[in-house]
């Protein structure tokens, strides 16, 4: 079975704009999950999707928005993008049923 | 509220000796617990998770993790370390009593030394 696979790979965007991120879960995997990671930071949690529904939520603000589709692919978009944006964004799928979340490679958000 | 702490951001062993990584964690439930690594330009890749049962738990490359409940721990251990076991290492725990999210450690940078 093919892995998560997050595009892209690498983002450089300026002050202002908004950027969207795409996330293909493992095939039959309907949970998906987005983090984002800084240094000393670790895993901020982001939030879930199950089944084309937002089941949790972390502590960001509103320009941080995600969507699942019918087919479990997931988008997140961030408006209005400010310099501590800048992060590695990582999304995880699960099978339902099991304990645990397998990871993409991640996409890289560079805000200048 | 749930939380992990990583109480080191950085692990220095000699090659061959015995590693540690430390985890301790707060729930209001039954804690389900996990260890991930990741290496550089990577995501994370799982280790090894506690669910319920013998509170010594074996994973992948060696690694194990015991369960300690009365102390909410759940340290990370090899018996010997390996240079290519060098990476950042996260604990993260499940709160059975708060839904499905996931509560990451900020993380503990390994570092082998050859």
């Amino acid at each position: 079975k093919a892995g998560v696979t997050q595009t892209p790979r690498y983002l450089i965007k300026t002050r202002g704009q908004q950027v969207t991120l795409s996330c293909s879960p493992i095939s039959g995997h309907r949970s998906v999950s987005w983090y984002q990671q800084t240094p000393g930071q670790g895993l901020q949690f982001l939030f879930e999707y199950f089944s084309e529904t937002q089941r949790n939520k972390g502590n960001f603000p509103g320009r941080f928005s995600g969507r699942q589709f019918s087919n479990s692919r997931s988008e997140m978009n961030v408006s209005t993008l400010e310099l501590g944006d800048s992060a590695l964004y990582l999304c995880a799928s699960s099978p339902l049923g099991e304990n645990i979340q397998y990871f993409g490679a991640g996409t890289r958000l560079s805000v200048l | 509220a749930q939380s992990v702490a990583q109480p080191e951001d950085q692990v220095n062993v000699a090659e061959g000796n015995p590693l540690t990584v430390k985890c301790t964690y707060s729930v209001s439930g039954n804690p389900y617990l996990f260890w991930y690594v990741q290496y550089p330009n990577r995501g994370l890749q799982f280790l090894l998770k506690y669910i319920t049962g013998d509170n010594l738990v074996k994973g992948s490359y060696g690694f194990e993790a015991e369960f300690n409940k009365s102390q909410t721990s759940f340290h990370l251990k090899k018996p010997s370390a390996l240079v290519s076991d060098s990476a950042l290492y996260f604990c993260a725990v499940r709160d059975s009593m708060a839904g499905n999210q996931f509560y990451f450690g900020t993380g503990t940078s390994l570092t082998v030394i050859p």
